[in-house]
This record gives C-alpha cells, sequence and structure tokens, in this order.
C-alpha cells in the first residue's frame, strides 16, 4: 500500500485558514488522493478527492504538488467544528482496494 | 437518506463470549465495508462485500472472526471467544459502485472486552 506522511497534530485559530501537508513520494500515476476526517466519536467522513488539478468542494480545497509527491487540505476558515483527525490517503480507483488510513494530523481549533 | 446505522452503539463482554454486531448500510449501496479501529490508530480494513459476496476476507484478524451480508443488504461481523485484545471499535461502511470514491461510514460498534 501507498504510504503517506502527515504531521501528527496542528493547531489554528478560529476564523483563519488552515493548511493540511501531507507527503506522498511513492504516489503511482493511478492513485487518487483523498481526505477524511474523523470528528470526536464519530466514524469517518469524506471530505475531497483528487488525482492531478487542484479540487474545491464545499467543505474544502485540495492542492496537488506539480509532481504529486505532496497535497495541502485547505479549511479556508477554521471553525470549532472542524476540529478532527484529518486523514490523507492513497487509493486507485479501483473497487477492490479499500481504504488504508494512516494515524492522521488531529487539528485544533482555538476559540 | 437516513446513513449508515450500527447497531448496538455500545458492547461490553466478558472475555470467551460471542459478539455479534449488525451494520446497516445506505439503501442501494452494493459496497459494504468492515473496519476495526484502536485507539489513537486510524481505522484498519477488515472486509468487504459486493451485494452479498464476500470478495476480500484475507485481513480478518483472525478465524474467530466472520462476517456475512446474506441479502445484500445489512450486514453482521461476529466475534468467537472474544479476547481483550478485541476491544476496540468497529465501523462500518457502503458506497455505491461505480462511485468508489467516497465511503460513508456509520458511527461505529465500541466493544470492550473485560
Amino acid at each position: 500500500d501507498a504510504k503517506t506522511t502527515q504531521p501528527n497534530s496542528m493547531e489554528s485559530n478560529e476564523e483563519e485558514p488552515v493548511h493540511l501537508p501531507c507527503n506522498h513520494s511513492t504516489i503511482s500515476g493511478t492513485d487518487y488522493i483523498h481526505w477524511y476526517r474523523q470528528l470526536p466519536s464519530q466514524g469517518p467522513e469524506y471530505v475531497i478527492h483528487g488525482l492531478t488539478s487542484n479540487v474545491n468542494n464545499r467543505m474544502a480545497s485540495l492542492a496537488i504538488a506539480e509532481d504529486r509527491k505532496s497535497s495541502t487540505l485547505i479549511l479556508h476558515r477554521a471553525t470549532l467544528r472542524d476540529a478532527a483527525v484529518y486523514y490523507c490517503i492513497l487509493k486507485t480507483p479501483s473497487g477492490n482496494t479499500p481504504l488504508v488510513f494512516g494515524k492522521g494530523t488531529r487539528l485544533s481549533v482555538i476559540a | 437518506d437516513t446513513g449508515v446505522s450500527q447497531d448496538p452503539r455500545h458492547k461490553i463482554t466478558k472475555r470467551g463470549q460471542n459478539v455479534t454486531f449488525r451494520c446497516d448500510p445506505i439503501s442501494e449501496h452494493n459496497r459494504l465495508y468492515w473496519y476495526r479501529q484502536t485507539l489513537g490508530q486510524g481505522p484498519e480494513f477488515l472486509t468487504y462485500f459486493q451485494n452479498e459476496a464476500q470478495l476480500e476476507k484475507s485481513r480478518l484478524l483472525s478465524d474467530r472472526f466472520s462476517a456475512e451480508r446474506p441479502k445484500g443488504s445489512f450486514s453482521t461481523l461476529e466475534i468467537q471467544r472474544t479476547e481483550q485484545g478485541d476491544s476496540a471499535m468497529y465501523l462500518c461502511a457502503s458506497s455505491l459502485e461505480p462511485n468508489l470514491y467516497e465511503q460513508y461510514f456509520g458511527p461505529g460498534t465500541r466493544l470492550t472486552v473485560t
């Protein structure tokens, strides 16, 4: 399974942007970059995914480096409800491969 | 759409007992996955189904673990002869082929083996 490296924890002030980095130097050409987050006492929830181009949705933006060896999840205005563990996951589009979670980054948001 | 539901939410059992957990996926989702999560770790994949067919079970942790999805709707995960090391959160997720990009997770069943 392709591996990702994320900081163990990060802290942000409320209403400020947050940039969550992920390194994936061994990414293959068919790997998509997925981000999930897990709020306290809940199951993970999908945030965003991308292949090569930057992606935006209502929750976040995903910036992918040109060489695809790193990516950054951007929360434009952190709120207290964004405090969670954020997981960066590489996955081929085949449904036969499961999500492989690492330890993720624990984001704390300070009011 | 009521989301993925799991029952029970919490289970306390004594070592050596058998336990069974149920997962109800989002209706019409044909893929169903089971994961286990221990404290401080990300979820760990266990097994998954395409409709009623179990397509991957080599990652079930031991032969004490088994899963079924008899009619392609809800699924059960059974652990026989529980051990203290089985204490964890058991998560279920579902997805709809051909959109394989998003998995929708339930709230999990927290198992405590005493």
